[in-house]
């Protein structure tokens, strides 16, 4: 089955800086990279996702880039902000799985 | 977009006792997925509902222990059996409006502590 290894586990940055968190997959069937988002205290909720056929993906602060041929993909935040400090799961899954598989999981601190 | 609403939000029980964990969907869903989440750590994966048959549970989880119902494709219950300390986590239910390539939608999650 599909696997993700997700770093690092913890990210301290200032307010400002960029953030980037990275994840590799096994399963090369694999064309879905959506990326979520948890608060504390609140449930997970998608902020980009990217299918295999695409190499980047922008939105506003936040962008995702895939690597197909090395089977990993990255989540950078820029101008990161107090607001942005939270838990980030990445995950990989196919059109003939259910079931996702999601990484470990970041812990974003953004210091004001 | 899906909206699952989950509940209770959170409970503390007694141990030896049982807790039933309600989803609904707004929408008629194929699958839908139980986790276990112990605060700010990653999801764990305790079983798939799919309406009309039983769960399927993942290593180390069994039915005995954690039944779950699907009577129909908007709603699913999970229960945490026979409950000690180590039971207590964060559990939420989760779901896609499509196959395996479409985003996830998550309940609010329940908060169980055991005492």
């Amino acid at each position: 089955g599909e696997n993700v290894e997700q770093h690092p586990s913890t990210l301290s940055v200032q307010e400002g800086d960029s953030a980037v968190i990275k994840c590799t997959y096994s399963d090369s069937a694999s064309n879905y990279f959506p990326w979520y988002k948890q608060e504390l205290g609140k449930r997970p909720q998608l902020i980009i996702d990217i299918r295999s056929n695409v190499g980047e993906k922008k939105d506003q602060r936040i962008a995702v880039t895939l690597n197909k041929t090395a089977k990993h993909f990255s989540l950078h935040i820029t101008e990161t902000q107090p607001e942005d400090s939270a838990v980030y799961f990445c995950a990989a899954s196919n059109g003939g799985s259910y079931i996702p598989t999601f990484g470990r999981g970041t812990s974003l601190i953004v210091h004001p | 977009s899906a909206v699952i609403s989950q509940k209770p939000s959170r409970d503390i029980c007694q141990r030896g006792t049982s807790l039933t964990i309600q989803c609904q969907v707004d929408s008629q869903v194929t699958m839908m997925f139980w986790y276990r989440q112990q605060p700010g750590q990653s999801l764990t994966l305790i079983a798939t509902a799919n309406q009309g048959s039983e769960a399927t549970y993942e290593s180390g989880f069994v039915i005995d222990k954690f039944p779950i119902s699907r009577p129909n494709l908007t709603f699913s219950t999970l229960t945490v059996s026979n409950m000690s300390p180590e039971d207590s986590s964060i559990y939420l239910c989760s779901s896609s409006e499509g196959v395996g390539d479409t985003e996830a939608f998550f309940g609010q999650g329940t908060r169980l502590t055991v005492v």
